[in-house]
């Protein structure tokens, strides 16, 4: 079965300064990935997607995420942060299950970005 | 496009009563998906449909918890009684399911209903 792990709970940076939310999965079969974002007190949006091609994928808000498929990441990347940016940010994955009926995604547990003046 | 819609956006109950969050998924999906977020557990599945029946339910807490899908345009979660555990951000989400092809697994997701079981 698929599984998504953000080892990390919480990430502080400076604004205007570059950061990198970590994503990793495992999966037997070929995968989907997501990120989404949640702002406080609204529901989560989809920020980007990997389907297929390119393995570096650009989304809103100036992020972008690259998939690496020998070290099972799609870590999350924006150059330089803003206040506004400060988020939870969720990984997800398809659970693909070619013997089932299913499109179900899997999520991580979410990263806190909290960007400080 | 009007996006998933909930309601209520805020819910205050007491303990023992009846709770009923409602959802209109986006026009046109044929997939919708009932989540819980606390604090404690994170983002969590309930419940799955997919074409209004009920595809995966194994997330669904207990038995006080129920969902129904009576038609392609609606959808409400049931928790009777209620508990103040019971107390979560609850989240529901639309896709269109076309022969398991990526586009799939993009959801949308609505606003969420935040209730409060004293």
């Amino acid at each position: 079965a698929q599984s998504v792990t953000q080892l990390d709970s919480q990430v502080p940076v400076f604004e205007e300064a570059p950061v990198e939310l970590r994503c990793n999965y495992s999966s037997s079969v070929s995968v989907y990935l997501f990120w989404y974002v949640q702002y406080p007190n609204q529901g989560l949006q989809l920020l980007l997607k990997y389907l297929s091609g390119s393995t570096l994928v650009k989304g809103i808000n100036g992020f972008e995420a690259e998939f690496n498929k020998s070290q099972t990441s799609f870590h999350l990347r924006k150059p330089s942060v803003h206040i506004s940016d400060t988020a939870e940010y969720f990984c997800a994955v398809s659970d693909r299950n070619y013997g089932g009926a299913t499109n179900k995604l899997i999520f991580g547990t979410g990263t806190l970005l909290a960007v400080q003046p | 496009d009007a996006g998933v819609i909930q309601s209520p956006r805020h819910e205050v109950t007491e303990m023992g009563q009846e709770v009923t969050l409602r959802c209109k998924p986006i026009s046109g999906h044929n997939s919708l998906f009932w989540y819980r977020q606390t604090m404690m557990r994170g983002l969590e599945l309930l419940i799955y449909f997919n074409n209004n029946v009920p595809i995966d339910d194994s997330g669904m807490p207990e038995d006080r918890f129920s969902a129904k899908m009576p038609n392609a345009s609606f959808s409400t979660l049931k928790i009777q009684p209620s508990e103040p555990r019971d107390s979560a951000v609850y989240f529901c989400a639309s896709s269109l399911e076309r022969d398991r092809g990526p586009l799939s697994y993009e959801q949308y997701f609505g606003p969420g209903t935040r209730l409060t079981v004293t």
